[in-house]
């Protein structure tokens, strides 16, 4: 298995652009999660899905930002517009519900810089 | 509340020495309590994890110990080495309705040096 798959690595953006962040979960998993990590706030859970469906996005900080999953196996965190302080790196993540004892399993993480 | 507190911000131990990461909850409805491992450019991956019905956890040199009463748990890494150097994180979750939810402690930096 080839893990959770998280692309780009890297992105640099203009203050204003839309970012769309992308991530492929581990085939079989059927919870996702998207954290943000900041040296200030720690790693922070923006919002997490299970069987597709969004189950908790009070973690979202603005209407700014926005995830889908249309499937079992794509999600996406966009932000529009994006802004200097949505500078962090953005894990996507993965679990079998029901299976804690197997964890989360992160990807390699997104870098986001906002200039 | 959802709050996992970790302490401390950061270590530095000898090769061989026995770094000690302490983390406190509040929510009694937790019942899972995992710490993951950091590298730099690297996202966290799971260690160890332990359930409440039990008051230690080894594996190989890692080590969570479990104080239910004082709602308090523990890492440790014996005889710690330079590759041991990387972020550790606490975590705690509530497994009840099939969903393991995590909430992360701020995380640790610890550094092993030669």
């Amino acid at each position: 298995d080839a893990g959770v798959i998280q692309s780009p690595r890297h992105e640099v953006t203009e203050m204003g652009q839309e970012v769309t962040l992308r991530c492929k979960p581990i085939s079989g998993h059927n919870s996702l999660f998207w954290y943000r990590q900041t040296m200030m706030r720690g790693l922070e859970l923006l919002i997490y899905f299970n069987n597709n469906v969004p189950i908790d996005d009070s973690g979202m900080p603005e209407d700014r930002f926005s995830a889908k999953m249309p499937n079992a196996s794509f999600s996406t965190l966009k932000i529009q517009p994006s802004e200097p302080r949505d500078s962090a790196v953005y894990f996507c993540a993965s679990s079998l519900t029901g299976q804690p004892s197997y964890g989360y399993t992160f990807g390699s993480g997104t870098r986001l810089t906002v200039v | 509340q959802q709050q996992v507190k970790q302490s401390p911000q950061s270590l530095i131990v000898q090769k061989g020495g026995i770094p000690i990461i302490n983390c406190a909850y509040e929510n009694t409805a937790f019942d899972y309590f995992p710490w993951y491992q950091q590298f730099p450019g690297k996202g966290p991956a799971l260690l160890i994890a332990i359930r409440p019905d039990v008051s230690e956890k080894k594996e190989g040199r890692f080590t969570i110990s479990f104080n239910k009463s004082a709602k308090q748990f523990s890492l440790h890494i014996m005889d710690s080495q330079p590759g041991d150097s990387a972020t550790y994180f606490c975590a705690a979750s509530r497994g009840s309705g099939g969903y393991n939810k995590l909430i992360f402690g701020a995380g640790t930096r610890l550094a092993v040096h030669p």
